[in-house]
């Protein structure tokens, strides 16, 4: 079956360093989603990337889908407090089943 | 709007227990969904319903596991009798449609423990 792997598992930062998480699918992707988790939270949508190269910003993350569409990342520019939690990407099929990754455990030091 | 309802929060059994989760989407989302997020892992994704019928269960260990959702609104999953890796969050998520393009909302989940 579909398989979602990503990179790394964990993540330090200082408060203003920036942050890449990666995905990788071992199947071609109808959509990949990115998902973020706060600590005793449930995943909460963050966007949907569908097309083949295609980049999307919001505010300081910055989201890409490869040419490919069987990888994925999700970058941070100088990170904040308020971003700690844990980074899922998900990859979709058409009918609507997700695959999620194992995530990225950010943790950001003031 | 209110989000999707999960009940109980929280549930303490022992093995070979029988429990019971319900879940109530958002309304007018046609879709639920019901995941298992062991600790450290992402969500993995039990059983999905358009309205009352099951669309992917592949997932679904059946011989232990089950789930319904008879008037197409609420659902409820069921494991009996439980085992010790069963323990972890139940998530339950929601969209209006099937196919890509429709957001998962999920719910707080119901956390559980088998001793």
């Amino acid at each position: 079956g579909q398989q979602v792997m990503q990179i790394p598992q964990y993540q330090h930062v200082q408060e203003g360093e920036d942050f890449t998480t990666y995905c990788n699918s071992s199947t071609t992707l109808s959509n990949i989603q990115w998902y973020k988790q706060r600590p005793g939270g449930h995943p909460v949508f963050l966007i949907q990337l569908v097309k083949s190269g295609e980049v999307k910003k919001q505010k300081r993350l910055t989201f890409q889908f490869g040419e490919a569409k069987k990888n994925s990342s999700l970058h941070i520019t100088a990170t904040q407090t308020t971003d700690v939690g844990t980074y899922f990407c998900a990859g979709g099929t058409s009918y609507g089943k997700l695959t999620f990754g194992q995530g990225t455990i950010l943790t950001v030091h003031p | 709007e209110a989000g999707v309802a999960q009940s109980p929060r929280y549930k303490i059994i022992e093995k070979r227990q029988s429990v019971a989760f319900w879940c109530n989407p958002i309304s007018g989302h046609a879709t639920l969904y019901w995941y298992q997020q062991i600790l450290g892992q992402g969500p993995k994704l039990l059983i999905q319903f358009q309205n009352n019928g099951v669309v992917d269960d592949s997932q679904l260990p059946k011989d232990r596991f089950s789930a319904e959702r008879l008037k197409g609104v609420d659902s409820t999953l069921k494991i009996q009798p439980a085992k010790l890796e069963d323990s972890a969050v139940y998530l339950c998520a929601s969209s209006l449609g099937v196919g890509s393009g429709n957001t998962q909302y999920f719910g707080p989940g119901t956390r559980l423990t088998v001793l």
